[in-house]
């Protein structure tokens, strides 16, 4: 069983265009993550989510908005996407607890044309 | 500003050259530094905690430890199959919770 999953895995598509991924946990963690990885490995924390309520929010552009419709799944939806915008999208799961034992997901390559 | 700093970017060994990875950090409110390792097309994988300076943790080749401003992956021995790269994390303590600070992350290459 996969115990971070997203979808889709790839995402190319072009500027301007609204799009989603979906993130599901089957840990039974009580919080969530996303984060963003650029073409140089950085990886950036952008938001949290514990109980479904936010609780980081990172500099990130309002075009960026998760949404949490239970403790298991955290989705991103993007705004009128831009160039920046292409990167490794990684979901992340934790005990709130032992935030620093996060369980990350395959990642999301979303590609800006 | 907090700060996680990683060195070298590369680093490739043959088969059982033993060597080290280096993270150092400047963060206020330090809650612990955490070492993943990262595959090729994959999410990182948790590898150590260490919270405080002396501790010391190790996993088969990989041993790591800390100091108050910086921590060391040591690889002994390592073999091809530790090809990946290697990320250090500090947790800092925000106003709406933990959150992991990545360091920009080693990525080794092991040859034969």
């Amino acid at each position: 069983d996969t115990a971070v999953s997203q979808t889709p895995k790839y995402l190319v598509t072009q500027m301007g265009n609204d799009k989603s991924i979906k993130c599901e946990q089957n840990l039974g963690h009580d919080t969530m993550y996303w984060y963003k990885q650029d073409s140089k490995k950085f990886l950036k924390i952008m938001f949290s989510y514990n109980n479904k309520e936010l609780i980081i929010n990172e500099t990130v552009p309002n075009r960026f908005s998760p949404k949490s419709p239970d403790k298991a799944h955290l989705n991103l939806h993007i705004n009128s996407l831009e160039l920046g915008d292409s990167a490794v999208y990684f979901c992340a799961s934790s005990h709130f607890g032992r935030s620093y034992e996060q369980y990350f997901g395959p990642g999301t390559r979303l590609t800006v044309t | 500003e907090d700060q996680v700093t990683q060195s070298p970017e590369a680093l490739r060994l043959q088969e059982g050259e033993s060597s080290s990875l280096n993270c150092s950090y400047t963060v206020s409110g330090l809650r612990g530094l955490f070492w993943y390792r990262q595959d090729p097309g994959k999410g990182p994988e948790f590898l150590f905690t260490l919270y405080s300076a002396g501790e010391e943790k190790e996993k088969e080749r990989l041993k790591a430890t800390l100091t108050k401003k910086e921590s060391f992956l040591h690889i002994t021995a390592p073999k091809p199959e530790d090809s990946a790269t290697y990320l250090c994390a500090v947790l800092i303590l925000t106003g709406g919770g933990n959150k992991l600070t990545f360091g920009t992350g080693t990525q080794l290459k092991v040859e034969l």
